[in-house]
């Protein structure tokens, strides 16, 4: 089974505060993501990587930030957090094109 | 504006029963579909793909798929409460097919 790990678990941040999510993956696939979900929204798309060193923006990438310093490692940052980043947050990977995404266990976020 | 629509917004069936979902994109560079559960607190899981027109079956689950119209369901027969979950379509687009979009999905519930 593949396995995606995220860190922490559950986050408590200020507004205006930095905040890091952490996502590892051992499966050595090329592709991550980052989804944040949200009631009626389903999963939404925020920053995705294609290998190590590269980002793309996702469908909602304003306010976050996104970093694949390796393979195995991607995480998403928060400059200056604000209430509306409430959310839960998944990692996911995936070995490329039609291929399934594994997702980790997910962040939950809470900025007051 | 959601590229990927889901309804019903949630269902109701009765145990034994059968269960149709339903998704439709409005993007018509859309290429291939997949359909994730997540159970309450869990974090998605795929459960099919259908990447061409037609039917696939995997024991309870059916799924379809009409590229004209680019509409895909779910049919879940003898439905079990262990069924009882969050269903999530996801599609692909042609011209970037790392990029995974999913819609708001379908909570289902199956009734004892």
């Amino acid at each position: 089974e593949a396995a995606v790990t995220q860190s922490p678990r559950n986050k408590v941040a200020v507004t205006g505060g930095k905040v890091t999510l952490s996502c590892n993956q051992t499966n050595n696939h090329n592709n991550m993501y980052w989804y944040r979900q949200d009631t009626g929204h389903g999963l939404r798309l925020i920053h995705y990587s294609y290998g190590a060193g590269s980002t793309e923006k996702g469908d909602i990438p304003d306010g976050y930030k996104a970093s694949r310093p390796s393979q195995e490692n991607f995480s998403l940052i928060l400059e200056l957090a604000t209430p509306s980043q409430t959310s839960v947050y998944f990692c996911a990977s995936g070995a490329g094109v039609a291929e399934t995404l594994y997702f980790g266990s997910g962040t939950r976020l809470t900025v007051l | 504006q959601q590229k990927v629509q889901q309804s019903p917004e949630s269902l109701i069936v009765p145990e034994g029963g059968m269960a149709s979902l339903n998704c439709t994109s409005s993007d018509r560079n859309v290429d291939y579909f997949w359909w994730y559960r997540q159970h309450s607190g869990k974090s998605p899981k795929m459960l099919m793909s259908i990447f061409s027109n037609g039917e696939k079956e995997e024991g309870r689950f059916t799924v379809h798929l009409n590229k004209a119209s680019l509409h895909t369901s779910l049919h879940i027969r003898d439905s079990q409460p262990s069924d009882s979950a969050l269903y999530l379509c996801a599609a692909s687009l042609n011209y970037n097919q790392g990029k995974l979009i999913f819609g708001q999905g379908t909570k289902l519930s199956i009734k004892p």
